[in-house]
């Protein structure tokens, strides 16, 4: 199994201040389609998750521009510009390019 | 508007069955993959199982593998998640998803506890 692994755990961030979640997979997430297999989602307190990030670095729709996806192979990063109240909650990466697909252990993000 | 409505959850002993299932509106269903995604008590997400459009092909995670079985009913627009043998290690949110799409239903609990 592909194994995730997240860092930092949690986050506390000031509003308006950056924030950065690094997601490294225990094998490379490119697939030879030229797509990297590599997903971010935020789970706010009692919802599903929510998708904001799709191969690797492509927005999904509605999600603002502050959040961007980077990385490339192994590593991975998610980066907000400009942390807002709303943004707080649990964020995963997850792997898709093999079964079974497998997640980070989350990164709690909180406002200071 | 995409809707995956669950049912089915609840209470169960530990040894005992249990089936989910799960109600699609709002998009095509036949194009999807379906997939199953839990979550225990304060702990993170773990994938379960998927199915194929046609539900030809059909894959879980080893935890789950000889007790769980997915199915789908393309004509009723559902998707179902038969639990059996059922362990304390099984309780949690259970979702219905297409995680690729941000298609996710509300979650629906599983208890296994005597």
């Amino acid at each position: 199994d592909i194994v995730m692994t997240q860092t930092p755990l949690s986050l506390s961030v000031t509003p308006g201040q950056p924030a950065s979640i690094s997601c490294k997979s225990s094998r490379s997430l490119l697939e030879s389609d030229g797509k990297t297999y590599l997903y971010w989602y935020l789970q706010k307190p009692g919802q599903p998750p929510h998708l904001l990030i799709y191969e690797l670095s492509n927005r999904f729709s509605g999600v603002p521009d502050r959040f961007s996806g980077s990385g490339s192979g192994t590593d991975f990063t998610l980066k907000i510009s400009r942390v807002e109240a709303e943004d707080v909650g649990v964020y995963y990466c997850m792997q898709s390019i093999q079964l079974p697909w497998t997640f980070g252990q989350g990164t709690k993000v909180e406002i200071k | 508007e995409v809707q995956l409505v669950e049912s089915g959850g609840g209470l169960v002993q530990p040894g005992g069955s249990l089936t989910l299932s799960c109600a699609a509106s709002g998009f095509t269903f036949t194009t999807y993959w379906m997939t199953w995604v839990r979550q225990a008590p304060g702990k993170g997400l773990e994938w379960v199982a998927n199915i194929k459009q046609d539900g030809s092909e059909k894959y879980y995670v080893d935890s789950v593998k000889g007790r769980f079985t997915v199915s789908r009913d393309n004509a009723k627009r559902s998707v179902y998640l038969q639990m059996n043998s059922l362990r304390a290690e099984d309780t949690a949110v259970y979702y219905c998803a297409v995680p690729g799409v941000d298609f996710w239903g509300h979650g629906i609990l599983v208890t296994v506890s005597s």
